[in-house]
């Protein structure tokens, strides 16, 4: 998998917009964006996936520019309940090898009143 | 409900007192996958399975065993534990080895402490 480099930390207050952003120099031709999200004492949680440009679901929004050197995970309006780590992960759609998969420390997002 | 189960959610046991933690699929997804969570190491995977009767060791196996003989089960065994291995522990399971169209699900944890 490519190495991925995300803020440690964010923090934000209800009704904002978060943009956390994670850094991919060497994400390969075949390899996919994918965002996780984890609340304490759970697993982590699938939240968004993309190739290029931008995805959008009822979740959060994924901006991929033309490089794809970089990504922004975007949460619109935050609220308390979106305090949680998240994860980047970069690689390859279908072929990876088995031990795949491994997640960095991910961005503690911070979210308050 | 499609759901990763593990179980036990919490456990503390004493050093060397082999255990199990169980892991079940209902989705019939091919790979399933053990990790563990340590503050300020993320996840790092111990085994995976690409199907049943084929496992192999991730990034961090040494002390633990696994077993897949059926397609919905992974269980996560420390023959011997040691107070090294306390731990947070996920299990996860994907339709195939990739990252998959809508990712990996992962099992709700299992908190182990060995004194």
């Amino acid at each position: 998998l490519a190495k991925t480099t995300q803020p440690i930390s964010m923090d934000s207050y209800e009704g904002q917009e978060v943009n956390i952003t994670c850094s991919h120099n060497n994400i390969a031709t075949n390899d996919y964006i994918t965002w996780y999200q984890q609340f304490p004492s759970q697993g982590p949680r699938f939240i968004i996936q993309g190739y290029k440009t931008k995805v959008t679901n009822e979740v959060a929004s994924l901006f991929i520019p033309a490089d794809r050197k970089s990504s922004t995970l975007s949460l619109p309006r935050v609220s308390l309940s979106d305090t949680a780590v998240y994860y980047c992960l970069v690689g390859d759609l279908l072929n990876n090898a088995g031990n795949m998969l491994t997640f960095g420390g991910g961005t503690r997002l911070m979210v308050k009143p | 409900e499609a759901q990763v189960t593990q179980n036990p959610r919490y456990l503390i046991t004493v050093t060397g007192k082999k255990l199990t933690v169980t892991c079940s699929q209902n989705m019939n997804h091919e790979y399933m996958s053990w990790y563990r969570q340590d503050p300020g190491l993320g996840l790092r995977q111990i085994y995976y399975s690409m199907n049943v009767e084929v496992t192999d060791k991730g990034d961090v196996p040494e002390g633990y065993k696994v077993s897949r003989k059926e397609k919905r089960n992974f269980p996560l065994i420390l023959e011997s534990p040691s107070p090294n291995q306390t731990s947070l522990y996920f299990c996860a399971s994907s339709l195939s080895k990739g990252l998959g169209v809508i990712g990996y699900t992962f099992g709700s944890g299992t908190r182990l402490t060995v004194v």
